[in-house]
């Protein structure tokens, strides 16, 4: 079945520092790539997207490019800031009936930017 | 546009007793998911419902249900209430137009404790 992988963490980074947090899938057919944060005590915000082979989602400095032969769909930015602190996740939407209106996220990690 | 909204925020019950809760989506959208975080299991999708109609589901036993109304608003019901129900009960919302891609937009939850 579908299913997404990404990188453990936490992952612990200075201000200002380049962040890339590394997420691979297994897929059938051409998901949807996103990508999540959650902020402590609130529900996922959508910070990217990319629906097809090289699309580049970005979005508030964060980008991530749909890597069909690596199936990768790596997050990053190129300086951080400490209001980035968060949980990102990276999750696929599958096509077909079995995949409508489910989202298969990876675990989720964390990134904890210090000044 | 007014975001999803949940409700209610916090929510405290002992085992063997059942919830509702309650998700109000975008204005416009017509297709609501379901999803239950927990620290061991991460994110996982519990059912998708279009007007009214549930697509699809996820592997969650038969005490978790759903229904959506005309409105498009949805509840989720869990009865007899286990201690490993307690969790972040999530809301998404979506156009449900395109099943491909499927981009969600999130409520910020409802955390179930079971005493």
């Amino acid at each position: 079945g579908n299913s997404v992988t990404q990188m453990e963490g936490p992952v612990t980074l200075s201000e200002e520092a380049f962040l890339t947090i590394n997420c691979t899938y297994t897929a059938t057919g051409y998901p949807s790539l996103f990508w999540y944060v959650q902020y402590p005590g609130e529900g996922l915000q959508l910070l990217l997207k990319a629906t097809k082979a090289d699309d580049k989602g970005s979005n508030k400095g964060f980008e991530a490019t749909y890597r069909k032969e690596t199936t990768s769909f790596h997050l990053e930015k190129g300086s951080v800031q400490v209001s980035d602190s968060a949980v990102y996740f990276c999750a696929l939407s599958g096509r077909g009936s079995s995949n409508t209106g489910k989202l298969i996220f990876g675990q989720g990690t964390t990134l904890q930017v210090k000044p | 546009k007014a975001g999803v909204t949940q409700t209610p925020r916090y929510l405290i019950k002992t085992r063997g007793q059942q919830v509702t809760l309650s998700c109000s989506p975008i204005s416009g959208h017509r297709s609501v998911s379901w999803y239950q975080q927990t620290p061991g299991q991460g994110l996982q999708f519990l059912f998708e419902y279009f007007s009214e109609t549930q697509r699809n589901k996820g592997n969650f036993p038969g005490r978790f249900s759903g229904r959506q109304f005309s409105n498009s608003r949805s509840e989720m019901n869990v009865s007899t209430l286990e201690l490993g129900d307690s969790a972040l009960y999530l809301c998404a919302s979506s156009p449900g137009r395109d099943r491909g891609i499927n981009e969600q937009f999130f409520g910020p939850g409802t955390r179930l404790t079971v005493l």
